[in-house]
C-alpha cells in the first residue's frame, strides 16, 4: 500500500463510451500524475498537476481530458477511445518542491473493444 | 531529448547476485530511481539516489552511479524468487514538474 489509490483496478470500455478513472492520495503531496504503461513501450507520462494546476501535458489526445480538483484527487476523463488506447494507466503523486520520489497507485488495466 | 535505456531480460539462479544496468542521457538528472513492478501490481519505489552520490546501499540493495558515463546500477544480493519482477530505472530533473523519465523496464527471473 503506497498511500496512492487508484479505481477502478479493470475497466472494459467500448469505443463509444465514456468513463473516467479515479485516483486520491492522502500523503499530502501537492503534485499529481498520469502515466501510460503499454505492452511494448516505456512508461509515457501523460498530464502533470502540481499544485492543483496542470503544468505538462505530453502531446495526449483530446479523447483524455485530465480532471485535478484538489490537490488530494486527480481523474482522468476518457472518450471515444480507440483499442490502441489499452493500457495499465498509473497516477503518481510526489512532493513537487522537494523533488524526492513519486508514489504509484497500483494502476487502472484499461482494455478498449 | 531525455532518453534512459535498460537490457530487457535477466536471469539469475537464487543465491546469487543480481546486477540491472542502465544509462541516461540527460546530463541535467538530479535524481535517478529503481522502480520495482510485480505482475499486475503499480510500481513500487525501492531505492533512489542524487546525483551527487556515487553509491547507495540498503539492505540486500547497492545502487552505483557513474555520473561520467551516465550510468547507474541495482545490485541484489542474495537474490530470491520474490525479486521476480520487472525493474524500471528512472530519472527526474531538478525542475518544479518532477516527472519521471523511465527506461523499458528489465525483467529479472529467479531460477530456484
Amino acid at each position: 500500500e503506497t498511500g496512492v489509490t487508484q479505481t477502478p483496478r479493470h475497466l472494459v470500455m467500448g469505443m463509444t463510451n465514456k468513463k473516467s478513472l479515479k485516483c486520491e492520495q492522502h500523503l499530502g503531496h501537492n503534485a499529481m500524475y498520469w502515466y501510460k504503461q503499454s505492452a511494448k513501450k516505456p512508461l509515457e507520462l501523460m498530464f502533470v498537476y502540481s499544485l492543483e494546476e496542470r503544468v505538462e501535458n505530453n502531446s495526449v489526445p483530446s479523447r483524455f481530458s485530465p480532471e485535478c480538483p484538489n490537490s488530494s484527487h486527480l481523474f482522468l476523463h476518457l472518450h471515444t477511445l480507440q483499442p490502441e488506447d489499452s493500457a495499465l494507466y498509473l497516477c503518481a503523486s510526489s512532493q513537487a518542491e522537494i523533488g524526492t520520489e513519486a508514489f504509484f497507485g497500483q494502476g487502472t488495466r484499461l482494455t478498449v473493444v | 531529448g531525455e532518453d534512459v535505456e535498460q537490457s530487457l531480460f535477466l536471469s539469475v539462479r537464487e543465491g546469487d547476485s543480481s546486477v540491472i544496468n542502465c544509462t541516461y542521457t540527460d546530463s541535467s538528472s538530479t535524481y535517478l530511481y529503481w522502480y520495482k513492478q510485480e505482475p499486475g501490481a503499480g510500481l513500487q519505489l525501492l531505492t533512489y539516489i542524487f546525483s551527487n552520490m556515487d553509491m547507495k546501499q540498503d539492505q540486500r540493495l547497492t545502487v552505483l552511479l557513474n555520473k561520467k558515463d551516465k550510468h547507474l546500477s541495482l545490485r541484489i544480493a542474495d537474490t530470491q524468487t520474490g525479486d521476480s519482477a520487472i525493474y524500471f530505472c528512472a530519472e527526474s530533473t531538478n525542475t518544479g514538474r518532477r516527472a519521471l523519465t523511465f527506461g523499458s523496464g528489465t525483467r529479472l527471473q529467479v531460477q530456484p
